[in-house]
């Protein structure tokens, strides 16, 4: 199965920085999701991306879906110790349902004080 | 509180010894999920359900095998494990089936053969 390509691996940043991430897919998708999972969790979804261009925020957070449907990118401004943990990427490839989730292989954020 | 249950949580096991390891979602969801997480690799998917006595193969499904025989349940079933299955197990569920959103995880099993 395909997966995406996430980037960076790790990030290792001070506490009140902003963190950027991103993913990027040979396939047009039609739908971004960024989920972040805790140490000893699942992983819980952050945010939904489901238009070409679309710009969300949750919070500090705020997600976009590339134009080009193949990419997409996180954002965490203002970082605080509860931030760390894993950060995955998941897309629907077009023309594809819930049932064919792909995912990033996820950007390990540690945040320090 | 609406939630995926997955038990054992942790199981260490001997190569061949036939587990099942048991999920389930209190949310009435159709749609349920099983994925595996190794390091480097992201979630892989296992097997899917999209309802009731409906499951297919995801993009790993060598080696398990699935049921679903009432909606809030789907067993992860290992016949003969082996040592490349020791890994980190999550079951999900999603109320949608067909436009890709929400997805509630378990807490994750996490699995050693040896």
């Amino acid at each position: 199965g395909q997966q995406l390509n996430q980037s960076p691996q790790s990030m290792f940043i001070q506490e009140g920085e902003d963190v950027s991430m991103n993913c990027t897919s040979s396939s047009i998708f039609n739908t971004w999701l960024w989920y972040k999972q805790d140490p000893g969790e699942g992983p819980v979804l952050l945010i939904a991306l489901y238009k070409a261009g679309e710009l969300t925020s949750n919070g500090r957070l705020t997600a976009q879906f590339g134009i080009t449907r193949k990419d997409s990118f996180l954002n965490i401004s203002a970082s605080i110790p509860s931030d760390v943990g894993i950060y995955f990427c998941a897309g629907s490839e077009l023309g594809g349902t819930a049932s064919k989730l792909t995912f990033g292989t996820g950007t390990r954020l540690q945040v320090t004080l | 509180e609406a939630q995926v249950t997955q038990n054992p949580r942790y199981l260490i096991t001997v190569t061949g010894k036939k587990l099942t390891v048991t999920c389930s979602q209190n949310m009435n969801h159709e749609y349920m999920s099983w994925y595996r997480q190794d390091p480097g690799l992201g979630l892989r998917q296992i097997y899917y359900s999209m309802n009731v006595e409906v499951t297919d193969k995801g993009d790993v499904p060598e080696g398990y095998k699935v049921s679903r025989k009432e909606k809030r349940n789907f067993p992860l079933i290992l016949e003969s494990p082996s040592p490349n299955q020791t890994s980190l197990y999550f079951c999900a569920s999603s109320l949608s089936v067909t436009v890709p959103g929400t997805q509630y995880f378990g807490p994750g099993t996490r699995l050693l053969v040896l």
